[in-house]
């Protein structure tokens, strides 16, 4: 059975500050990674993904994720947030093709 | 533009009567998907189509059917709705690892 984990149902930051949004999955074969994003009312939006290479990905709107094996984390990133990045932020593997499990999800709020 | 139009947007039903949210895309994508989420909760899947009348179980599949009569468009039909299946509904297509996702049906069952 593979299971996501999203440890941080909420994060709250300023603008201008970075965040680390939290992901852990556990599973024991080749894995496909990614995050999405759900604003407010919409559906998700894919952000980025990972399966192999180079550990840090980057996305849209200056995210990157960054694929531990040891950890079992593909972790979520950004430098500098800004408000418009408020919103729910979801982790996917994607053990079979064309099958994604989401994790519950990490509402990330942003404050002037 | 690629999109993927669910409707209607908002529906209210009483218990026991039939159900039917659609979902259109404009990608030709084969497969294509219906999840539901719950507060707290991730997506859950309740069936994944593959293409037109090949439809598979998702993982909360009970309750549910489907229809795919041509691949740009998917039903989710309930049959004799049931309060705890009030929840907003999710369409999506994809096109290999990456899902296109729909704005979402928010179904509440009284």
């Amino acid at each position: 059975t593979q299971t996501v984990s999203q440890s941080d149902a909420h994060v709250t930051v300023f603008e201008g500050d970075s965040v680390e949004l939290r992901c852990n999955y556990s599973y024991g074969g080749s894995i496909y990674l990614s995050w999405y994003i759900q604003h407010h009312g919409r559906g998700l939006q894919f952000l980025l993904k990972y399966y192999s290479g180079n550990p840090v990905v980057q996305g849209v709107n200056g995210f990157e994720a960054e694929f531990s094996k040891s950890d079992s984390s593909f972790h979520l990133r950004k430098a500098s947030v800004h408000w418009s990045d408020s919103a729910v932020y979801f982790c996917a593997v994607m053990p079979n093709y064309n099958v994604l499990y989401f994790g519950s999800g990490t509402k990330l709020t942003v404050e002037p | 533009d690629m999109k993927v139009t669910q409707m209607p947007r908002y529906l209210i039903k009483r218990m026991g009567e039939n159900v039917l949210l659609e979902c259109g895309q404009d990608m030709s994508h084969e497969t294509m998907y219906w999840y539901r989420q719950d507060p707290g909760l991730g997506l859950q899947l309740i069936y994944i189509s593959y293409d037109v009348d090949s439809n598979s179980e998702g993982d909360i599949p009970k309750g549910y059917r489907v229809s795919r009569k041509k691949r740009e468009h998917f039903s989710l039909i309930l049959d004799s709705a049931k309060t705890n299946q009030t929840s907003v509904y999710f369409c999506a297509s994809s096109s290999g690892d990456t899902q296109y996702f729909g704005p979402g049906t928010r179904l509440l069952v009284l």
